[in-house]
């Protein structure tokens, strides 16, 4: 079967930096996807990562390794409004997205 | 970037009545869209995926017959939701592939229904 793994919830500080991993096992693939999404509100796209690597974005940053079938998004001077759910996702091999249960990432003071 | 716009933003409703929601791609033509379902404090979960001008695929466990799918054009999809119980409230969302896989999905604001 298909399947992706990221941790339910993670807490941070304001300023500070956090990683949030996602494993995957899927048939195929074709891309991993990052977006955040805020409570009620619908996902965003963050990243996008095909080849093995760093992507930087800004404060943002998406890894990825193909063999490790592993990912990881890096935030960086978090800030207050850096709350929200983080949701990994897989391109399959019929293109179609598979959606990991979303990270809540908590920002302190 | 491609904008998806998504109408009611909410809607509140009584048991027994029928919902349509629409999704529009604003900008592109999107032969996929997909619909998802998120209740509070869950992730996104997939109802069906809907190609323009053929029947959409729905989920295991989703009411075919319940959740209604219409994708008569490329930057149009609806979903009825026929004869609404209090357990069907929730947040739909909608999202379209963007013309290149590249590009993943593209997401409507949603649209938050609360059925009385």
């Amino acid at each position: 079967g298909q399947n992706i793994d990221q941790p339910t919830e993670m807490t941070a500080t304001e300023g500070a930096i956090v990683q949030i991993n996602c494993t995957y096992q899927t048939s195929g693939f074709n891309g991993l996807f990052w977006y955040q999404q805020h409570a009620g509100e619908a996902p965003t796209f963050l990243s996008y990562n095909v080849l093995d690597g760093l992507e930087e974005k800004g404060r943002f940053s998406s890894f990825l390794s193909r063999s490790k079938g592993y990912s990881y998004l890096l935030l960086k001077e978090l800030q207050m409004k850096d709350s929200a759910s983080y949701l990994c996702a897989v391109m399959d091999s019929n293109y179609q997205l598979i959606w990991g249960a979303g990270t809540k990432l908590i920002i302190k003071p | 970037g491609a904008v998806v716009s998504q109408h009611p933003s909410w809607v509140i409703c009584k048991s027994g009545t029928s919902v349509k929601i629409e999704c529009r791609s604003l900008d592109f033509q999107a032969t996929t869209m997909f619909w998802y379902r998120q209740f509070p404090k869950q992730s996104l979960m997939l109802m069906a995926t809907s190609n323009e001008g053929s029947k959409a695929t729905y989920e295991q466990g989703v009411e075919k017959d319940k959740f209604l799918i219409n994708h008569a054009s490329l930057t149009l999809s609806t979903l009825t939701v026929t004869s609404a119980h209090p357990e069907d409230s929730s947040f739909y969302i909608c999202s379209a592939r963007g013309e290149l896989n590249t590009e993943g999905q593209y997401f409507g604001p949603g649209t938050r229904l609360t059925v009385t």
